[in-house]
Parts: C-alpha cells; sequence; structure tokens
C-alpha cells in the first residue's frame, strides 16, 4: 500500500524567511508519481510540480524549489523568501505510474503554513 | 475555458436524503475520479473512471455510487446521507497516460456538504 507522511502539521514563519516543508512517501512500485499541490485559504486545489520515479534532479521555480531523494524517499519543497501570499495548506501526494491510476493519488495529510509579517 | 466543474457548490443534507454531486469536465480526459477532504486526512479517493463505462472503487468507497455514461460526467450519488459524510468533496480529471506527457489531476472547486 502506498503511504505519503507530512509530519509537520502547521509551520509559521515570518515573511522572508525560508521555509521547508517534508514529505516522505512510501510504495513499492519502481516507477511512480510524486506531486505537490497548494490549498490557500479560498479552497481550491492549485498545482503545482509533478515528478516521476525516473527524475532525480532537483527542481526550481522563481522561490519554490523541490529536493527529490529516492534512498529517503523524501520529495521535500521548500519557499524561498515566503511572502503572505503563500499561506495556505499543501499536500504531497503519490500516483502509480500504470495504467488505470493517473488518477488515483495518495495524499498526504498536508502542511498549513502561516506566513506573517 | 471551463475545466471541471462541479455543483452545487454547497449543500445541507437531513440524514437518509439522497442527492447526486455532479461534476462536469470539458477537457476530453479520460479519467476522472472524486475525493473527499475531511480535517487532519488530507483527501482520500472514493472512486475512479477510466473511461466512459469503466469506475473501480478506491479508498472510501462505502456509501457512494458512480456511474460514467459519457466522458464529459462523472457524479457522485449518496444514496441514505449520513453525518460522516459531511465533507469538502472535490472531482477531479485527467487525461490518460497514453495520451503524451502525464498531466496533473485537475481539480473541481469542490463541493461543502453538511449532513445533520
Amino acid at each position: 500500500a502506498q503511504k505519503v507522511t507530512q509530519a509537520q502539521t502547521e509551520i509559521s514563519v515570518v515573511e522572508k524567511e525560508d521555509v521547508t516543508l517534508d514529505c516522505v512517501y512510501e510504495t513499492r512500485d519502481t516507477t511512480y508519481y510524486l506531486f505537490w499541490y497548494k490549498q490557500p485559504p479560498s479552497g481550491e486545489l492549485v498545482f503545482l510540480i509533478r515528478r516521476n520515479s525516473f527524475d532525480e534532479q532537483n527542481e526550481i521555480s522563481g522561490r519554490y524549489s523541490w529536493n527529490f531523494q529516492k534512498s529517503t524517499s523524501s520529495f521535500n519543497f521548500t519557499i524561498t523568501a515566503s511572502q503572505v501570499v503563500d499561506s495556505a495548506v499543501y499536500f504531497c501526494a503519490l500516483s502509480e505510474a500504470g495504467t488505470g491510476t493517473a488518477s488515483k493519488l495518495t495524499f498526504g495529510t498536508g502542511t498549513r503554513l502561516q506566513v506573517t509579517l | 475555458n471551463a475545466g471541471v466543474t462541479q455543483t452545487p457548490k454547497f449543500q445541507v443534507l437531513k440524514t437518509g436524503q439522497s442527492m447526486t454531486l455532479q461534476c462536469a469536465q470539458d477537457m476530453n480526459h479520460e479519467y476522472m475520479s472524486w475525493y473527499r477532504q475531511d480535517p487532519g486526512m488530507g483527501l482520500r479517493l472514493i472512486h475512479y473512471s477510466v473511461g466512459a463505462g469503466i469506475t473501480d472503487q478506491g479508498e472510501v468507497p462505502n456509501g457512494y455510487n458512480v456511474s460514467r455514461s459519457t466522458t464529459e460526467d462523472f457524479p457522485l450519488r449518496l444514496l441514505s446521507a449520513a453525518p460522516s459524510q459531511t465533507s469538502v468533496y472535490f472531482c477531479a480529471s485527467s487525461p490518460s497516460p497514453g495520451t503524451g506527457p502525464n498531466s496533473p489531476l485537475h481539480f473541481g472547486n469542490g463541493t461543502r456538504l453538511t449532513v445533520t
């Protein structure tokens, strides 16, 4: 069975601080996808990134960066110079890559990030 | 460009009532799914479909029925609502893996359901 663990329930930072959200996953599959979604206070789910299990390169998108390490089954998300607009709940998710599973995500319980002035 | 549309946005039911949560997508996606979101539990998969006429159970299917008669629509039915079904429900869609780069799930904006 797949499992995603986000051990940090809630994080509070002051604006401009860097913050890392942890994600640890479990799967028996050799091929899989990892995702991060953002859920702002308005409630919608916003896609941030997808990473497949064969690509361990770190990725940077503006102030966002992701560190994928298969050796530790982790896919951590860092926000550099956080802003108030980054306040949201962030979900890490895991999907098997085989046929029929593109719509089946296993989500972590989420990390609520509060950025204050 | 509507994407994934869920109706209604809010619903209050009494125990034992039935209702259907509607979900429609206009992206010609093969894959659709329903999730429920509860405090402290993230999102959990209820049912999913890999194409018209094909559905399967997810992690928490009990109390819910689905059907997929068209590519566009994937309604979720509660036959006899229970307070335990109070939750926020999200519908999602994605193209099948063989149609190119595996796209992320596109989520609707959710339906907040309260069962009293």
